[in-house]
């Protein structure tokens, strides 16, 4: 599975739209982009995840560049309770149960 | 959506003792679910992977026999720790796959401390 780049804190104010961007340059084809987030003390939570075109669900908003390179997560309205650190894996989306390597993540700080 | 639990979400043991981690895929069957640990501070590190009916298959640097995993049905995975001492202190967290999707549901996460 392709390595991905993600800056390792960043500061959202509350009400406004949180972007947590994601290097991926070396994305195959058939990998799809995952974004799960970890609150403190639990175990993470799936939240979107895409191949090329854009999508959205009920919790965010996952941007991908034409050439697959990177991606950006959107929190439209972040709340205090979107604190949490944001992992972003790419993988073979296909390959139905296969293993999730974690990075480092980015530590969302949403501040009143 | 899926659920996965994770008992107990925290355990208290002496040093040189075994506890045991209960993971359960309540409203779907997992023939495979993972174990995880986590660091203070740290990512999640995979440690294994547990499947239905045969061995499990551990990350380079894992011992197996001092984390001993049982996956004896599709809704049950146990992760003991033998012979625990304080650097096992860590939080371990189990995820599995619900057939049909392709994103993985995890437990909430078990906090162990050795004394």
């Amino acid at each position: 599975d392709a390595k991905t780049t993600q800056p390792p804190s960043m500061d959202c104010a509350e009400g406004r739209a949180a972007n947590l961007p994601c290097n991926h340059s070396t994305i195959s084809g058939n990998e799809y982009v995952y974004w799960y987030r970890q609150i403190h003390s639990q175990g993470p939570q799936y939240i979107i995840h895409g191949l090329k075109n854009n999508e959205t669900n009920e919790m965010a908003s996952l941007i991908i560049t034409e050439d697959r390179k990177s991606s950006t997560l959107i929190l439209p309205h972040a709340t205090l309770r979107d604190t949490a650190v944001y992992y972003c894996i790419v993988r073979n989306g296909r390959n139905q149960g296969g293993k999730l390597i974690f990075g480092q993540g980015t530590e969302l700080s949403v501040k009143p | 959506g899926a659920v996965v639990s994770q008992h107990p979400s925290w355990v208290i043991c002496k040093s040189g003792t075994s506890v045991k981690i209960e993971c359960r895929s309540l409203d779907f069957q997992a023939t495979t679910m993972f174990w995880y640990r986590q660091f203070p501070k740290q990512s999640l590190m995979l440690m294994a992977t547990s499947n239905e009916g045969s061995k499990a298959t551990y990350e380079q640097g894992v011992e197996k026999d001092k984390f001993l995993i049982n996956h004896a049905s599709l809704t049950l995975s146990t992760l003991t720790v033998t012979s625990a001492h304080p650097e096992d202190s860590s939080f371990y967290i189990c995820s599995a796959y619900m057939t049909g999707k392709t994103e993985a549901f995890f437990g909430q996460g078990t906090r162990l401390t050795v004394v």
